[in-house]
């Protein structure tokens, strides 16, 4: 059975960092390209950024471009985001999704989610 | 850089059927794979719909999608509405500058 869980949220001040982890489960974590997606309180889903299985090519979205690193260990089964110079506007849930192959394809798209972990950015 | 936009909220009885629309603001809907995700309340997303009109595994067939080239939209259609489909659903589909792109949502009341 997939698994995915976030860790790693909680409130910081605006300037801030944090490193969001996810620890994944259940498949050859290696063999697929991972994302982060979040989604602000009452709002839709923003996709953040994307990792190939390799760890060699990253995305990101133009609103943390700069901001935030997605990176990935498969030695541990684990994705990270570090997310630093934190606003307001980054207070969200965030989910880590799973692509359905190794590559970062946008065709592809995001068969397993985790459920999620709550960043606050707020002084 | 291109929207998704998705009606507000819907409501329908149960074994009714429900259609949910997501246009697409510039660009072919056609040419890039459409895909649906559910959320129910306090949980994450999972996947009904896949490449415009493709089901995971476990999803009912009452789940169903298409693709509408002369009103450059995507439509979920859920058939046999159970109350336990009452959610959020988000479309999502991409292209070369924008990487995913997800709509804004649609609440789906089941009353």
């Amino acid at each position: 059975e997939v698994q995915l869980l976030e860790s790693g949220g909680g409130l910081v001040q605006p300037g801030g960092s944090l490193r969001l982890s996810c620890a994944a489960s259940g498949f050859t974590f290696s063999s697929y390209a991972m994302s982060w997606v979040r989604q602000a309180p009452g709002k839709g889903l923003e996709w953040v950024s994307a990792i190939s299985g390799s760890g060699g090519s990253t995305y990101y979205a133009d609103s943390v471009k700069g901001r935030f690193t997605i990176s990935r260990d498969n030695s541990k089964n684990t994705l990270y985001l570090q997310m630093n110079s934190l606003r307001a506007e980054d207070t969200a849930v965030y989910y880590c999704a799973k692509g359905t192959i190794f590559g970062v394809v946008m065709s592809d798209y995001f068969d397993y989610w985790g459920q999620g972990t709550l960043v606050t950015v707020s002084s | 850089n291109f929207m998704l936009t998705q009606p507000h909220s819907v409501s329908e009885s149960p074994g009714k059927t429900v259609t949910i629309s997501c246009t697409r603001s510039s660009g072919s809907i056609a040419s890039n794979y459409v895909q649906w995700y559910q959320q129910r309340p306090g949980s994450a997303p999972t996947t009904v719909i896949y490449e415009d009109n493709q089901r995971p595994s476990g999803v009912p067939d009452r789940f169903s999608g298409s693709i509408d080239s002369s009103s450059n939209s995507a439509s979920l259609t859920i058939s046999g509405l159970k109350t336990e489909d009452e959610a959020d659903y988000y479309c999502q589909s991409y292209d070369s500058s924008n990487f995913w792109v997800f709509g804004g949502g649609t609440k789906l009341t089941v009353l």
